[in-house]
């Protein structure tokens, strides 16, 4: 299997355009989550899906920023527009809820964002 | 809410043994767990603890009091490759009901010669 894939792995942009961060998580997995990674504030989640239906987006810091899962294997977070205080490292993560290892996650490779 | 908290640096000696400390405070405990991060690279899963007591797995063990909201990591015999972050998370309750899933900020350690 080809674990969790992000893309892009960088993304450097300038305030006030749009960002978009993709997701494939494992195949065979129904739940997938967006963090967010900052030293100043650590690994933070942002939402999470289960069964593609989103199920908690107290995480998403404001409107500036959505997300969406329209089928069982991609997944977009959205930022628009984006802002200096955006920089971070995007991970996102996927497991199979109900399963022996429920909560055992699996992280993609994160997507390094620089907002200028 | 909930809060997590972990020393934010430790350094130990290659083949020594190193315990990670972790205090919680949550609403509807469900679950702890221990990630594994190094630098510049993803979390990646080591134990997961819902009873007390404690679980092994090779040269990592995790133990968990839900009496105290406390949980340790224990690594033993301890190589360079082990100098990483170490994340302790909680599942408990938000405030609308659902289940969440909170990371502490992180456990630098360094393994030294």
């Amino acid at each position: 299997d080809a674990g969790v894939i992000q893309s892009p792995r960088h993304e450097v942009t300038e305030m006030g355009q749009e960002v978009t961060l993709r997701c494939k998580p494992i195949s065979g997995h129904n739940s997938l989550f967006w963090y967010r990674q900052t030293m100043m504030r650590g690994l933070e989640l942002l939402i999470y899906f289960n069964n593609n239906v989103p199920i908690d987006d107290s995480g998403m810091p404001e409107d500036r920023f959505s997300a969406k899962m329209p089928n069982a294997s991609f997944s977009t977070l959205k930022i628009q527009p984006s802002e200096p205080r955006d920089s971070a490292v995007y991970f996102c993560a996927s497991s199979f809820l109900g399963g022996v290892n429920s909560y055992e996650q699996y992280f993609g490779p994160g997507t390094r964002l620089t907002v200028t | 809410g909930q809060n997590i908290d972990q020393p934010t640096e430790m350094t130990a000696t290659e083949g020594a043994i190193v315990q990670i400390n972790c205090t919680y405070q949550t609403s509807g405990f469900n679950g702890l767990f221990w990630y594994q991060q190094h630098a510049g690279e993803a979390p990646t899963f080591l134990s997961y603890n819902v009873l007390d007591g404690l679980e092994e797995k090779g040269r990592f063990s995790s133990f968990l009091s839900r009496s105290k909201g406390y949980s340790y990591l224990l690594l033993k015999e301890l190589q360079m490759k082990d100098s990483a972050s170490y994340l302790c998370a909680v599942i408990g309750m938000n405030s609308g009901g659902y289940q969440k899933v909170t990371f502490g900020i992180g456990t630098k350690l360094q393994v030294i010669p």
